[in-house]
């Protein structure tokens, strides 16, 4: 089935640095998704990206969609100590019999920040 | 408002026991979800519902009922659940099913 393979698998930094994580895939998407997950809580919706190519900017988050539909990453400038927890890709596909899409995740980012 | 309120936070059940899980939004999506997932993994899809038909079972057990009474609420009816099926079981909506999906917060199951 469709997988999406998230890098890296857990950073460490220092307050103050800036974050880039990406996820591909070798198949399509129409939609890619970044989430942050803090502990015991759902996941939170940071930026939606609909066409290849997208630059979409949100407060110090800024995402791309790929030009190839297969792949897109995050980059996180000036991290701060909330920034913490888990930070998911995701993937929207759409299902060939009908109108219905399917959201598949990546493995995730585990971002820890030292003060 | 892009809330998604699920119900209970918490659930302790035994492998006897039947239980609800409850998800309401008010956002006039139409397209609802139920994910599963364990400590440290991504969410995995169970179902999808889109208008409030059941468009997607992801081969979930059936000791697992999904059931979508209206546009606003979408049930997770559990029987004879395993202590593996402990877990965080989340609750998404969103306008169609190829749109950005909102999450609850989850409802933390433990089976006993």
């Amino acid at each position: 089935g469709q997988q999406l393979n998230q890098s890296p698998q857990s950073m460490f930094i220092q307050e103050g640095e800036d974050v880039s994580m990406n996820c591909t895939s070798s198949s399509i998407f129409n939609t890619w998704l970044w989430y942050k997950q803090d502990p015991g809580e759902g996941p939170v919706l940071l930026i939606a990206l609909y066409k290849a190519g997208e630059l979409t900017s949100n407060g110090r988050l800024t995402a791309q969609f790929g030009i190839t539909r297969k792949d897109s990453f995050l980059n996180i400038s000036a991290s701060i100590p909330s920034d913490v927890g888990i930070y998911f890709c995701a993937g929207q596909t759409r299902i060939p019999s009908g109108n219905t899409g399917k959201l598949i995740f990546g493995q995730g980012t585990t971002l820890q920040v030292k003060p | 408002d892009t809330e998604v309120t699920q119900t209970p936070k918490h659930l302790v059940m035994g492998m006897t026991n039947k239980k609800s899980l409850k998800c309401e939004q008010h956002m006039g999506h139409r397209a609802m979800y139920w994910y599963k997932q364990k400590a440290k993994k991504p969410p995995e899809l169970m179902f999808v519902y889109s208008y409030e038909k059941l468009s997607i079972n992801e081969s979930v057990p059936s000791r697992f009922s999904p059931e979508c009474p209206n546009s606003s609420l979408l049930n997770l009816h559990l029987h004879a659940l395993q202590p593996e099926d402990s877990a965080l079981y989340l609750c998404a909506s969103s306008h169609r099913t190829n749109t950005e999906a909102f999450f609850g917060q989850g409802t933390r199951l433990t089976v006993v």
